[in-house]
């Protein structure tokens, strides 16, 4: 059975980088995407970005400045940093896993609660 | 603002049959597969539908799938209590070359 599940710093200041890790057991981080999404309190799901064959990536354009992903393959772990945050980039951000094209999520992490503030 | 429209929310009585839509354009449902995604208060997003219409292994065929033009819809029937959730679309946009979700629907079963 496949499980993801996030890890950082649940506390950022402002104008600071968010760094997160998305740990994957049971099974190879190879062959799929590798999205984060995240949910600010009480609204909708907002996509970040996806990384996959291990260089390739895509961003949310709204974020596409602040955002970069990576894989580590021999960790079976990939990485999301979000530079200068604001208190707007306060979530809940999960992992998750995409199948063959990308927009089949099937697997997701519990998520994790980063809050922006000084 | 979503590219995606959702209504913000729905209501139904248990044991009938509810529609969900999620209208966008020719860039994003138009031309790609939509996922519909079920978020139970306090959970985690769970697939519902992917590829338009297909169900994943151990999701009910009180949830169905279809894709019209440029909106998709995801239909539940025989309405349960448990199905009191939230409610969002999924697709790849062309032009923003992004995936992108619908605002959310909230889905009350009174």
């Amino acid at each position: 059975q496949v499980q993801l599940q996030e890890s950082g710093p649940g506390l950022v200041k402002p104008s600071e980088t968010l760094s997160l890790t998305c740990t994957v057991s049971g099974g190879s981080i190879s062959s799929y995407y590798w999205s984060w999404i995240r949910q600010p309190a009480g609204k909708g799901l907002e996509w970040i970005g996806r990384i996959y064959n291990s260089w390739t990536t895509n961003y949310n354009p709204s974020l596409k400045s602040r955002v970069t992903m990576s894989m580590h393959m021999s960790t079976n772990q990939f990485s999301l940093t979000l530079s200068s945050v604001t208190a707007a980039d306060t979530a809940v951000y999960f992992c998750a896993r995409a199948m063959a094209g990308g927009l089949r999520f099937d697997y997701w992490g519990q998520g994790i609660l980063v809050t922006v503030s000084s | 603002q979503s590219v995606l429209t959702q209504a913000p929310s729905v209501s139904a009585a248990p044991g009938q049959k509810v529609t969900i839509s999620c209208s966008g354009g020719s860039s994003n449902i138009g031309n790609n597969y939509v996922s519909w995604y079920q978020q139970l208060p306090g959970t985690v997003p769970k697939l519902l539908i992917y590829d338009n219409k297909e169900r994943p292994s151990g999701i009910p065929d009180r949830f169905s799938g279809s894709k019209s033009g440029t909106s998709a819809t995801l239909g539940i029937t025989g309405l349960q209590t448990g199905d009191e959730a939230d409610y969002y679309c999924g697709t790849w946009d062309n032009s923003l070359s992004a995936i992108i979700f619908g605002g959310g629907t909230k889905l009350t079963v009174l």
